[in-house]
């Protein structure tokens, strides 16, 4: 299995352009997070789906962020327009809700740098 | 609404010296709890889980961690650290089944020769 796949890895976008983060979350996974880290505010849960329905978007900063998830194996967060306050590593996680739960399984992040 | 706290943000021991690090709990219910390590420029990945099948849970890399729900701890323990153990570790807990994942601050472990 290839894992989470996020992209692009990197992303340098200057002030006021639109910003799309991508993820392809596990197969059969049924679960997607969206997270931000950054140093001062440390992990932040953004929006999560289940089944491909937005559950929780109590985090998303404000009406700037937006998150789609159209199928069961792609998820968009977009950015529009961007702010140097922006600027964070975001994940994606993905997660099958069964028995034997195993939390979830990260991307590797793509590093945000709005200038 | 369930929490982690991680005391201590830095931790550094000298290699082949116990690691210790310090994950409380709070929960209304018995929780899933989550051990995960980050190496720079990564994600995430999962160290061990709790879900009550045994308090002492043995994780990869020779971790491992015991659920104490008096103490409401879960803490990380490796006997003897290990160069390539250097990065940070981040608590987590939740109430159900794929829930949403509360994370702590993350400590980020330190080894020195």
């Amino acid at each position: 299995d290839a894992g989470v796949i996020q992209s692009p890895r990197h992303e340098v976008t200057e002030m006021g352009q639109e910003v799309t983060l991508r993820c392809k979350p596990i197969s059969g996974h049924n679960s997607l997070f969206w997270y931000r880290q950054t140093m001062m505010r440390g992990l932040e849960l953004l929006i999560y789906f289940n089944n491909n329905v937005p559950i929780d978007d109590s985090g998303m900063p404000e009406d700037r962020f937006s998150a789609k998830m159209p199928n069961a194996s792609f998820s968009t967060l977009k950015i529009q327009p961007s702010e140097p306050r922006d600027s964070a590593v975001y994940f994606c996680a993905s997660s099958l809700a069964d028995r034997g739960w195993n939390g979830y399984t990260f991307g590797s992040g793509t590093r945000l740098t709005v200038v | 609404a369930q929490s982690v706290t991680q005391l201590g943000s830095h931790v550094s021991v000298s290699e082949g010296a116990l690691v210790l690090l310090r994950c409380n709990y709070s929960s209304s219910v018995p929780p899933y709890l989550f051990w995960y390590v980050q190496y720079p420029n990564q994600g995430l990945q999962l160290l061990l889980k709790y879900t009550s099948a045994a308090t002492l849970v043995k994780g990869i890399n020779g971790f491992e961690a015991e659920f104490k729900k008096s103490e409401t701890s879960f803490h990380l323990t490796k006997p003897s650290a290990h160069m390539s153990d250097a990065a940070e570790y981040f608590c987590a807990v939740s109430r159900e089944t794929a829930s949403k994942l509360t994370f702590g601050t993350g400590t980020r472990l330190q080894v020195t020769l």
